[in-house]
C-alpha cells in the first residue's frame, strides 16, 4: 500500500498569511501514460464531508477560490493558502489514487492564531 | 445536483450485520465508479471499496475484505455496502462517494451514515 505521510499535524495561522501543508507518499504516484500526478487535496469542516479541493496535485476544482494552490510531483506535495481566511478552518486531507486502496494522509488541522 | 444519501446505519452487536444503502441523484448514475469510505470518530479517512460502473469490478481494503461486500443497482441509482462479522473497529461514519470519470479523483461524498457495534 502506498503510505501518505502529512505535516504538520496541525498549523496555526494569522489571518491573511500563508498556509502550507505537505505531504509525501511512500512511492511515486506520477502516471506516465499521461504525466499526472494521481494526488487530490480534501478540506473538511467540523461535521461535513470532505470536499475535494485540488487533484491530478495542482488543478483546482470549479468553484474552489484561487488562494488554495497545490504543487509538486512525484513523491513530494504541497498545498498553499496564500491569503487565509476564517472561512479555512478546518482539517486538510492529502490522498493518492494512483492505485488502490487510496489512501490518505493523517490529516492538517488548520487553526487561526 | 448531484446527490448522495447514504442509509442504514446504526447499532449493531460484534459479529452482526448491517447493509447500508446510498442513494445517487443529479448524475447519470451507470457511468460512474462509487466507492465507500469511513471515518472513526475524530479520526482520519480511510477507504473502504470501490466498484465500477457495471458493477462487474470490486475492490476492497484488506480489513473488510471477505467481510463486506459492494453492490450497486444501477436501475434503482443506488450504492449497498452489505457489511458482516462487524466488529468494534468497524465503527465509523460511513461515506459514499463519486469517481470522478474525467479527474479520477473522489469528487462528491455524501454526509454519511454512522455505524456503531456495540454489546
Amino acid at each position: 500500500d502506498i503510505v501518505m505521510t502529512q505535516s504538520p499535524d496541525s498549523l496555526a495561522v494569522s489571518l491573511g498569511e500563508r498556509a502550507t501543508i505537505n505531504c509525501k507518499s511512500s512511492q511515486s504516484i506520477l502516471y506516465s501514460s499521461n504525466n499526472k500526478d494521481y494526488l487530490a487535496w480534501y478540506q473538511q469542516k467540523p461535521g461535513q464531508p470532505p470536499k475535494l479541493l485540488i487533484y491530478w496535485a495542482s488543478t483546482r476544482e470549479s468553484g474552489v477560490p484561487d488562494r488554495f494552490s497545490g504543487s509538486g510531483s512525484g513523491t513530494d506535495f504541497s498545498l498553499t493558502i496564500s491569503s487565509l481566511q476564517a472561512d479555512d478552518v478546518a482539517v486538510y486531507y492529502c490522498q493518492q489514487y494512483f492505485t488502490t486502496p487510496l489512501t490518505f494522509g493523517g490529516g492538517t488541522k488548520v487553526e487561526i492564531k | 445536483e448531484v446527490q448522495l444519501v447514504e442509509s442504514g446505519g446504526g447499532l449493531v452487536q460484534p459479529g452482526g450485520s448491517l447493509r447500508l444503502s446510498c442513494a445517487a441523484s443529479g448524475f447519470n448514475f451507470t457511468n460512474y465508479w462509487m466507492h465507500w469510505v469511513r471515518q472513526a470518530p475524530g479520526k482520519g479517512l480511510v477507504w473502504v471499496s470501490r466498484i465500477d460502473s457495471a458493477g462487474k469490478s470490486t475492490s476492497y481494503a484488506d480489513s473488510v475484505k471477505g467481510r463486506f461486500t459492494i453492490s450497486r443497482d444501477n436501475a434503482k441509482n443506488t450504492l449497498y455496502l452489505q457489511m458482516n462479522g462487524l466488529r468494534a473497529e468497524d465503527s465509523a461514519l460511513y461515506y459514499c462517494a463519486r469517481y470522478n470519470i474525467g479527474h479520477h479523483a473522489v469528487d462528491y461524498w455524501g454526509r454519511g451514515t454512522l455505524v456503531t457495534v456495540s454489546s
